[in-house]
């Protein structure tokens, strides 16, 4: 199994520009996860998708951030236009339907580090 | 919605000595509860998870944790770390009802061997 993919690993951009971050989740999981990490915090939920509908994206800032996962299955991330703050780990995860062994449980992918400069 | 607050930003340890980190939650109806570790350049991973039965529940690598409903804490112990016990540990939780997962700001723990 390979777990969740995420991509690009490192990404380093000027202030204002866009970026994105893509998302392969587990094979199966239907409930998918972007969670933000700034140094020293614990991740930050940025977005919980349920299959293709995201059922909270409350502390999304839909100003800059948008987020999408067409299909039910992968999912990306944008940013645009970037600033200085947004510099952090992007973490993407994602656990098994309610009711499905396992369910509850995250798998983290390996997160995408942005630094804004 | 449900927060978390993990008492110790950095913890010190000589190995072969105890540890405990302190977990709170608050949220007022059934949840279930987390630990996951991060080791240095790794993953998050998960340690340990509590979601009903004995409070008392055992993890990888000799950890556990224990859940005291009435002072809604999940605090997480081994009796004797070791060095590659050093990471950063996250306690978590989420309503029993959905998926929603919340973390603490995470407790780093160095391990001197």
């Amino acid at each position: 199994e390979a777990g969740v993919v995420q991509s690009p690993r490192y990404k380093i951009i000027e202030k204002k520009q866009p970026v994105a971050f893509w998302c392969n989740p587990i094979s199966g999981h239907n409930t998918l996860y972007w969670y933000l990490q700034n140094l020293g915090q614990g991740p930050e939920l940025l977005i919980r998708y349920e299959n293709e509908e995201a059922v909270d994206d409350s502390q999304l800032p839909k100003d800059r951030f948008s987020a999408e996962r067409l299909k039910g299955v992968d999912s990306t991330l944008k940013i645009q236009p970037a600033e200085l703050g947004d510099s952090a780990v992007y973490l993407c995860a994602s656990s098994p339907d309610r009711g499905v062994v396992g369910a509850n449980v995250l798998t983290f992918g390996a997160g995408s580090r942005l630094t804004v400069l | 919605a449900q927060s978390v607050s993990q008492h110790n930003h950095h913890v010190i340890l000589s190995e072969a000595a105890s540890l405990e980190l302190g977990c709170n939650y608050s949220y007022g109806g059934t949840v279930n509860l987390f630990w996951y570790v991060q080791y240095p350049g790794q993953h998050l991973q998960l340690l340990l998870k509590y979601f009903s039965g004995d409070p008392l529940v055992k993890g990888i690598k000799g950890f556990e944790a224990e859940f005291i409903k009435s002072k809604f804490s999940f605090n997480l112990r081994k009796p004797s770390v070791q060095w590659s016990d050093t990471a950063e540990y996250f306690c978590a939780v989420n309503a029993a009802n959905n998926n929603d997962m919340r973390f603490g700001a995470g407790t780093r723990l160095t391990v001197k061997p």
